[in-house]
């Protein structure tokens, strides 16, 4: 079975902090894990994808298979990152990823001018 | 390019009766997934159809059905609705079968309310 946690409902930082949000997985095969944000008012979206190994908008997030972490980062937040998060994970057997995504239950990030 | 289209955006019924919700791919998307998003349980995988067939289920009761036609569009069904059946539904879609490789593009939802 697939599980993705993300231990903080509701993180607040204030404008020009770092800014952590966590996300730790269970899968038995190879995982393939994403952040999507969804903006007031907007679709939920990809933000990033850790097989691209990318920073989007300022955000990065690493891949820690040894403790089923991918932890979504940024140096500095600005008022617009504020949003709900989400960690989710695809499944991966024999090389075929699947399309089942299993969602975390989000994390709302505040950014306080 | 438009993106995905779902209908109606909103929904309200009765609990017994069934409902038919709509989803409309991106153009030369061929991969429909939907998920449930209610605020106790969070979003949750329902099906992914490609290529008109269904590829991947989540752990739904049997009344929860889907198809997706020739053109790629999607449907889902749930019948004698209950309660709980309450939520947004998202349909997403992606170009090839949903993978870390194939981004998947969300449509705006519908939200079902069951009374």
């Amino acid at each position: 079975a697939q599980r993705v946690t993300q231990p903080e409902k509701l993180l607040s930082v204030f404008k020009g902090a770092p800014v952590e949000l966590k996300c730790n997985y269970s899968y038995s095969g190879s995982p393939e894990l994403f952040w999507y944000v969804q903006y007031s008012r907007q679709r939920l979206q990809l933000l990033l994808r850790h097989i691209s190994r990318e920073s989007i908008k300022g955000f990065t997030a690493d891949l820690n298979k040894g403790e089923t972490s991918f932890h979504l980062k940024k140096p500095f937040a600005q008022e617009e990152d504020s949003a709900m998060y989400y960690c989710a994970l695809s499944g991966n057997a024999g090389g075929t990823s699947y399309g089942k995504l299993t969602f975390g239950q989000g994390t709302i990030l505040t950014v306080h001018p | 390019k438009a993106g995905v289209t779902q209908t109606p955006r909103y929904l309200i019924k009765t609990r017994g009766q069934q409902v038919t919700l709509s989803c409309s791919p991106i153009s030369g998307h061929r991969s429909v997934s939907w998920y449930q998003q209610t605020p106790g349980q969070g979003l949750q995988f329902l099906f992914e159809y490609f290529s008109e067939t269904q590829r991947n289920k989540g752990n739904f009761p049997g009344r929860f059905s889907g198809r997706q036609f020739s053109n790629s569009r999607s449907e889902m069904n749930v019948s004698t609705l209950e309660l709980g059946d309450s939520a947004l539904y998202l349909c997403a879609s992606s170009f090839g079968l949903a993978a870390s490789y194939n981004e998947q593009f969300f449509g705006p939802g519908t939200r079902l309310t069951v009374l």
